[in-house]
């Protein structure tokens, strides 16, 4: 079935900093791909997320790329603020289509 | 809109004794999904249901697990006998369509002591 390896697992930066978050996927089939952020007593919630035919995605200050070819997709936040301080979560459709397969978590602390 | 919601918050149980979660998912969404994170570690896949139906329960650990969604709405995942090793965060999730965004509800904690 679908692996999801997830670096790093933790991560600390700067106020204004950028953060980069990496995940590596097994199953060439997989053509979603969603970050989902978990603060803290919370459920994950959806930030972004990608699908296999395009390369790259901005949301304001966070971008999500995609390269197929060697699956791996990457979370990048850049202009960190105090409140960016969480569990982000990389995911993948597994083979069957039916569920997300989760990597096991990057904690960001963004110090002020 | 009300969210995806989660009851209860925590339970804490001691092994050998039963417990039943349940989750609301977002009305009209017709696949709920059932996610257990141990400390630590990664949210893994336990179950879906499309509407009343199991789709998939191939996450699901033991048939110590039961998970129903009678109608087609909210869901029940009972652990019976709960043992050490079941602690740990249990997350549902809804969404409209399999590729579309799964909404979290905030998770019920469960420790088996």
């Amino acid at each position: 079935g679908e692996n999801v390896e997830q670096h790093p697992s933790t991560l600390s930066v700067q106020e204004g900093d950028s953060a980069v978050i990496k995940c590596t996927y097994s199953d060439s089939a997989s053509n979603y791909f969603p970050w989902y952020k978990q603060e803290l007593g919370k459920g994950p919630q959806l930030i972004i997320d990608i699908r296999s035919n395009v390369g790259e995605k901005k949301d304001q200050r966070i971008a999500v790329t995609l390269n197929k070819t060697a699956k791996h997709f990457s979370l990048h936040i850049t202009e960190t603020q105090p409140e960016d301080s969480a569990v982000y979560f990389c995911a993948a459709i597994d083979q069957a289509g039916t569920a997300l397969i989760f990597g096991k978590g990057t904690t960001l602390s963004v110090s002020s | 809109e009300a969210g995806v919601t989660q009851f209860p918050s925590h339970s804490v149980i001691e092994k050998g004794q039963t417990v039943t979660l349940r989750c609301d998912p977002i009305s009209g969404h017709d696949n709920l999904y059932w996610y257990r994170r141990v400390m630590g570690k990664e949210i893994k896949f336990l179950l879906h249901f499309v509407k009343e139906s199991k789709q998939d329960e191939s996450g699901m650990p033991n048939n110590r697990f039961l998970a129903e969604r009678t109608g087609g709405t909210y869901s029940t995942l009972k652990v019976q006998p709960a043992e050490l090793e079941d602690s740990g965060v249990y997350f549902c999730a809804s969404s409209q369509a399999i590729t579309s965004e799964a909404f979290f509800g905030q998770g019920t904690r469960l420790t088996v002591v």
